[in-house]
């Protein structure tokens, strides 16, 4: 079936830095990439979506990067906070939309 | 502002009982959907709903039903409640149906004993 790879499952930083999650995914029709940040005791909230037709979507300090013909996706966030501590999910659509296993981020002050 | 509302937080529960989780959500959208969160799993889609009275299976339905009779209300059984089916439970909503922003409850946290 389809499914979405995610990697680190877990990562650390010192706040300033930067952090990475990078998601493969199987279907190579999907046109929509959305990442979820999840606080803890709440639900996951959308953060930043990329669609197929561009490469790359910055909102502040958050980045979505997408390379369609190696059919993975990552996240960037630069100058980590200690808010930024969550789990932090990836997903793409395929009929339905099929989420990675999540990372979660701590970010040490 | 956007709300989805479940009705239970934390839940206790005895294998065979019967389970009946509960979500609103008060911005008039078409589409809700139910997921399950288990550690290393991510969410999986358990049912979904484009429409009152209108259902389909996500990809883990086995021993569980859902009820939409209203708009704004979306409802997980468990009709004989396994304790494999300890978990986190998340209800979302939607606009769009899948290339749009979901938005999800707090979710219900249930042990099955």
């Amino acid at each position: 079936g389809e499914n979405v790879e995610q990697h680190p499952s877990t990562l650390s930083v010192q706040e300033g830095d930067s952090a990475v999650i990078k998601c493969t995914y199987s279907d190579s029709a999907s046109n929509y990439f959305p990442w979820y940040k999840q606080e803890l005791g709440k639900g996951p909230q959308l953060i930043i979506d990329i669609r197929s037709n561009v490469g790359e979507k910055k909102d502040q300090r958050i980045a979505v990067t997408l390379n369609k013909t190696a059919k993975h996706f990552s996240l960037h966030i630069t100058e980590t906070q200690p808010e930024d501590s969550a789990v932090y999910f990836c997903a793409f659509n395929t009929g339905k939309l099929i989420f990675g296993q999540g990372t979660t981020l701590q970010v040490k002050p | 502002d956007v709300k989805v509302t479940q009705s239970s937080r934390y839940l206790v529960k005895r294998t065979g009982e019967k389970v009946f989780l509960e979500c609103v959500q008060d911005m008039d959208h078409e589409n809700m959907f139910w997921y399950r969160q288990d550690p290393g799993l991510g969410l999986r889609l358990i049912y979904f709903s484009y429409d009152v009275k209108m259902k389909e299976k996500g990809d883990i339905p086995e021993g569980y039903s859902v009820s939409r009779e209203k708009k704004e209300r979306f409802s997980l059984i468990l009709e004989s409640a396994s304790t494999n089916q300890t978990s986190m439970y998340l209800c979302a909503s939607s606009l769009g149906r899948w290339t749009g922003e979901l938005f999800f409850g707090e979710g219900s946290r249930l042990t099955v004993l």
